[in-house]
């Protein structure tokens, strides 16, 4: 009964192609999170939803495409991708939306060559 | 730009020792303060927040925060091989949304 999950763990793929990662939260939380850690561990806010709308919206490339069905998940697509994209993504939730603890999903390892 | 400093370390002590870990932040609008532990591969774990002035105790983790010095600690006690993590301090910005702003992490490594 894992809290936080993310789909998949690893993900290899080549420039230029679109791929997607999803998380899912059981924790009956109203807030989600998309952060990326780069290669030196630095870990940075992307998204945010609160249910099902979008609160957080840092400088991201427009590449990068949330998507909310739920307040229970929280999808990132991203399109055309670079080798700079190549990091962990994790996605975290919150009970609210602020001064809330936040737990963090499994990450998913993204590749691209 | 909002920042939260850490030194990356790695931070050394012996098993048993008290590892001393430190943070500092450049907003003072930044109202709570949360440190997590990440092992290698892994995700970010929590381990404490602060949200007022002074020191917080939970077990072998104290966390202290000085909100007019800008500046958070996290103090393990009786540091054990398995504390051995990257601490990650993070400020929240911004008081209608859970903005968390990382530091860049701290090594510790304890040596037995």
């Amino acid at each position: 009964d894992t809290a936080v999950s993310q789909t998949p763990k690893y993900l290899v793929t080549q420039m230029g192609n679109d791929k997607s990662i999803k998380c899912e939260q059981n924790l009956g939380h109203d807030t989600m999170y998309w952060y990326k850690q780069d290669s030196k561990k630095f870990l940075k806010i992307m998204f945010s939803y609160n249910n099902k709308e979008l609160i957080i919206n840092e400088t991201v490339p427009n590449r990068f495409s949330p998507k909310s069905p739920d307040k229970a998940h929280l999808n990132l697509h991203i399109n055309s991708l670079e080798l700079g994209d190549s990091a962990v993504y994790f996605c975290a939730s919150s009970r609210r939306r602020d001064k809330e603890t936040q737990y963090f999903g499994p990450g998913t390892r993204l590749l691209v060559l | 730009q909002k920042e939260v400093e850490q030194n990356s370390g790695p931070l050394s002590v012996p098993e048993g020792a008290i590892a001393s870990l430190n943070c500092t932040y450049s907003d003072r609008g930044s109202q709570s303060f949360f440190w997590y532990r990440q092992y290698s591969g892994k995700s970010p774990e929590l381990i404490m927040f602060i949200y007022s002035n002074g020191d917080k105790e939970d077990g072998r983790f104290t966390a202290q925060l000085n909100k007019a010095s800008q500046y958070v600690s996290l103090l393990i006690r009786d540091s054990q091989p398995s504390d051995s993590a990257t601490y990650l301090c993070a400020g929240t910005y911004g008081g209608a949304t859970n903005k968390l702003i990382f530091g860049t992490g701290t090594l510790l490594a304890v040596q037995p």
